[in-house]
């Protein structure tokens, strides 16, 4: 059945350096992609959203890719900051109207 | 600012008791979905509903969870009776007017249900 995993459980940065968090789905027909951050006690929150008739996406400070070739996503936060510190959970859809499956989540901390 | 509210935010309860969750989606929104957390499994898919009709529910067990949205302004979980393995933050999030249900979702701030 479809999948969604993240390559990395944990990530560590700097303050003010790049993050990027990936993320491997394995349905090749899955056509939407999302992101969502999740703080401690709180529930996800969207960040940024992608179909699959794009490759990128730009977002204030935040920015997705999508390679469909080998079925791979990416969030990319530029100069993290502190209240970037959350677990970061990508999610997929397909077929235009199944729910949206979700990945296990990365945690993000930055390093002050 | 629109917001989907799910009560209570915390259930401390024994087993054996019976559970209800309430979520109010975001006005307008005509898909609500609700999902189960833990560290273990992440979050899983429990049931949806588009216009109040449930369209998928096999993410819950039938023995003991129900769903239902009397109205459009309210949607319930039940657990009864709920057991220890029932414990984890469960999440309301409802979605747009769209024909797909493939689009952004909005999430409450989840119920944590502890059972004893």
């Amino acid at each position: 059945g479809e999948s969604v995993g993240l390559h990395l459980p944990t990530l560590s940065v700097q303050e003010g350096d790049n993050s990027i968090i990936n993320c491997a789905y394995s349905n090749s027909a899955s056509d939407y992609f999302i992101w969502y951050k999740q703080e401690s006690g709180k529930g996800p929150q969207f960040i940024i959203d992608i179909r699959s008739n794009m490759d990128k996406r730009q977002g204030q400070r935040v920015t997705v890719l999508l390679n469909k070739t080998v079925k791979h996503l990416s969030l990319q936060i530029a100069a993290t900051q502190p209240g970037d510190s959350a677990v970061y959970f990508c999610a997929e859809s397909y077929s235009g109207n199944t729910p949206l499956v979700f990945g296990k989540g990365t945690r993000l901390s930055v390093i002050a | 600012d629109a917001r989907v509210t799910q009560t209570p935010r915390h259930k401390v309860t024994e087993m054996g008791q019976e559970v209800t969750m309430r979520c109010q989606p975001i006005l307008g929104h005509n898909t609500v979905f609700w999902y189960r957390q833990t560290m273990m499994q992440g979050l899983e898919l429990l049931a949806y509903f588009r216009n109040r009709a449930p369209l998928d529910d096999s993410g819950m067990p039938k023995d003991r969870f129900s769903a239902e949205m009397p109205d459009a302004t309210l949607a319930t979980l039940k657990i009864q009776p709920s057991e220890p393995r029932d414990s984890a933050v469960y999440f309301c999030a409802s979605g747009g007017d769209r024909t797909t249900t493939n689009e952004k979702l909005f999430f409450g701030s989840g119920t944590q249900l502890s059972v004893l």
